[in-house]
């Protein structure tokens, strides 16, 4: 069975340096989302791709967050620097198309900054 | 922000009873879908009703859809101890990006 493919799963940093995260989504979706989820608290979406174009970033704090999907296949979700409130978990998701599909979500990727 | 507002925000059951939970929503929407997520983990997606429907089933899931109240409910029928998760409702805007909006949640403990 397709499956959105995350790394890594545990990421430790501290604060002030540069943290990635990798996402795969399932095979032929065009859209692709970056959420980010605190602990007892919803998912909130920080960036949603059509293909390789942002489509939405309003919630992405851009000074420090900068997201990427350069062929429109795989993303890279950085943050520089990371800071203490960064810690959370950061969940990847992808759906076939916009118009209403559901999405399809990874394991995530649990950030702790120290 | 977030779209969605679950209601309540936890509840406890026994097994084999039944579980409803309530979303509230604020603005037009495209479709409502609801998502589960076991501690730690992704989340998972369990039903999808769109705005020109009222009701929808699948297996032990029944949710309906009332866009006049903005609201919409899921019923978990027959509770087991694996329903035991966190449940979520989606909103997805009309227009725009059409970006998937997630409420806060509801925690749901089945007890044995």
């Amino acid at each position: 069975e397709a499956e959105v493919a995350q790394s890594p799963r545990y990421k430790i940093t501290e604060k002030s340096q540069a943290v990635a995260f990798w996402c795969d989504p399932i095979s032929g979706h065009a859209t692709l989302y970056w959420y980010r989820q605190i602990l007892g608290q919803g998912p909130e979406l920080l960036v949603q791709f059509q293909d390789e174009s942002v489509v939405d970033d309003s919630q992405l704090p851009k000074d420090r967050f900068s997201a990427e999907r350069l062929k429109g296949v795989d993303s890279t979700l950085k943050i520089q620097p990371a800071e203490l409130g960064d810690s959370a978990m950061y969940l990847c998701a992808s759906s076939s198309k916009i118009g209403g599909a559901e999405a399809f979500f990874g394991q995530g990727t649990r950030l702790t900054v120290v | 922000s977030q779209q969605g507002e679950e209601d309540p925000q936890a509840l406890s059951i026994q097994e084999g009873e039944n579980a409803t939970m309530n979303c509230s929503y604020k603005t037009s929407i495209n479709n409502l879908q609801w998502y589960r997520q076991n501690s730690g983990r992704g989340l998972v997606h369990l039903i999808l009703i769109r705005s020109n429907e009222r009701e929808k089933h699948s297996g032990r899931l029944r949710v309906t859809l009332d866009t006049s109240k903005k609201s919409s409910s899921l019923l978990i029928t027959a509770s087991r101890a694996a329903d035991t998760a966190s449940y979520f409702c989606a909103t997805r805007f009309q227009g725009g990006s059409e970006k998937l909006v997630f409420g806060k949640g509801m925690k749901l403990t089945v007890n044995p």
